[in-house]
């Protein structure tokens, strides 16, 4: 099954505003990931966050880590219409596993 | 640095033939993943090849196959083609496993 869930599938926000997605996950972790793709293409890594880290911070954004919870959250602060793609949140349990992709959350800008 | 390439971008084929994609990963990367992203879904994980070999392999039949080359870049072959089969397929490369993947803009596959 599925290891990542992201939460909600889909989310408009107005231009300006914070947005935040959540990404629930069933097993032990190694690290967990989260990924940008605008319509159609490539994947492109924003964060990634070890097991043993609870925050992390790159320019607008915020991921926490939850362990205890095995949930992980993105918050955009101050979002742009170019932040407008699908969020997924990825992990991996080990070295020698696959990395799993959850189903996405796709976010929206309003002008 | 050139990024991940994939090729083609677009292929088109009809139902029972075979398509073969093509990936080249960042240089220095040994790990090739394969992915298939149908409309509007995530990302199924297909296939991992890691030093020329497969590590890994997600739930999908056996006409789904692929090889990783001695320079690394790999081929995913899809024989048999079904129309479900239409779908936009990603490849990504990283420098070892659960290291961030880069990831090329992917073949979308047809099936008439």
């Amino acid at each position: 099954s599925q290891q990542g869930e992201e939460d909600p599938q889909a989310l408009s926000i107005q231009e300006g505003e914070n947005a935040t997605m959540n990404c629930s996950y069933k097993t032990s972790i190694n690290n967990l990931q989260w990924y940008r793709q605008n319509s159609g293409r490539g994947l492109v890594h924003l964060i990634l966050i070890r097991s043993n880290e609870r925050e992390k911070h790159s320019g607008r954004l915020r991921v926490t880590l939850d362990t205890s919870k095995k949930s992980s959250s993105l918050l955009i602060t101050a979002s742009r219409a170019a932040d407008t793609a699908s969020y997924f949140c990825a992990t991996g349990q080990n070295r020698d596993d696959k990395i799993i992709f959850g189903k996405g959350t796709r976010l929206h800008i309003l002008p | 640095e050139a990024g991940v390439t994939q090729s083609p971008t677009h292929l088109i084929k009809t139902r029972g033939q075979q398509a073969t994609l093509r990936c080249s990963p960042i240089s220095g990367h040994t790990s090739v993943y394969w992915y298939q992203q149908a409309l509007g879904l995530g990302l199924q994980f297909l296939l991992w090849y890691d030093e020329g070999e497969e590590r890994n392999r997600g739930n999908f039949p056996p006409r789904f196959s692929g090889r990783q080359f001695p320079n690394y870049s790999s081929e995913l072959n899809v024989n048999a083609l079904e129309l479900e089969d239409s779908a936009l397929y990603l490849c990504a490369s990283s420098f070892v496993n659960l290291n961030i993947q880069y990831f090329g803009a992917g073949t979308r596959l047809s099936v008439l």
